[in-house]
């Protein structure tokens, strides 16, 4: 079946460490996000990429890192900069660039302790 | 940029029909569309709209006017399962991803 897996679910990390979460996705979609959700709150935009070897800063970009060396991957590096990373952090693709469609993966859910 | 406001919460019984209002200040976007969430899971795709008037698919309809920087999610014969939030996004003209809003809390009661 196709679709965006992304690993792991739940996640813990001490502070001052830095940890990746992991997106894969075999649909073939050219476009790649990362998002953040908090409790209540709606999607905040991370980093995406449009192509391989390409992607762009979102609205919260501060603290995070990402790479597409890939077409079928975009993992995002959650760094010890980032000051407050507790969240859900949610993968998604879409087959191109200017559709409102994305696909999402079920999500991993970070906490900081 | 893109500002768009939802209700946070909103309350129906079971069969009836409910309205979800988006309302947004952008400078130009391609459409809006609609997800769905489930707690703790992934958002859904439910409707997009790229030009004004209703969309029609299944039980929800959404609807989108550019002139009155408004939509809403229309969701008929409501059941249980649709207790979820539900979010509206717009795709910027601008390059940029899809944007959403902070999300509506809809509780379906019996």
């Amino acid at each position: 079946d196709g679709g965006i897996t992304q690993s792991p679910k739940y996640l813990f990390r001490k502070e001052g460490q830095n940890v990746t979460l992991s997106c894969e996705q075999n649909l073939n979609h050219d476009a790649m996000y990362w998002y953040r959700q908090d409790p209540g709150q709606g999607l905040r935009l991370i980093y995406y990429s449009q192509i391989v070897n390409d992607f762009q800063k979102g609205d919260i970009a501060e603290g995070y890192s990402v790479s597409r060396e890939k077409k079928e991957s975009f993992p995002l590096t959650v760094t010890s900069a980032q000051k407050n990373p507790t969240a859900f952090y949610l993968c998604a693709s879409s087959i191109e660039w200017d559709t409102g469609e994305l696909f999402f993966g079920e999500g991993s859910r970070l906490t900081v302790l | 940029g893109q500002s768009l406001e939802q209700p946070s919460e909103v309350t129906a019984v079971e069969g009836a029909i409910v309205q979800i209002n988006c309302t947004y200040q952008t400078s130009g976007f391609y459409g809006l569309s609609w997800y769905q969430q489930h707690d703790g899971g992934a958002p859904t795709f439910l409707s997009y709209n790229a030009l004004d008037g209703l969309e029609e698919t299944g039980r929800f309809s959404s609807f989108l006017s550019r002139s009155d920087s408004y939509g809403y999610l229309l969701l008929q014969e409501l059941q249980m399962k649709d207790s979820a939030s539900y979010f509206c996004a717009v795709s910027p003209n601008s390059g940029y991803a899809l944007n959403f809003g902070k999300g509506t809390s809809l509780l379906v009661t019996p």
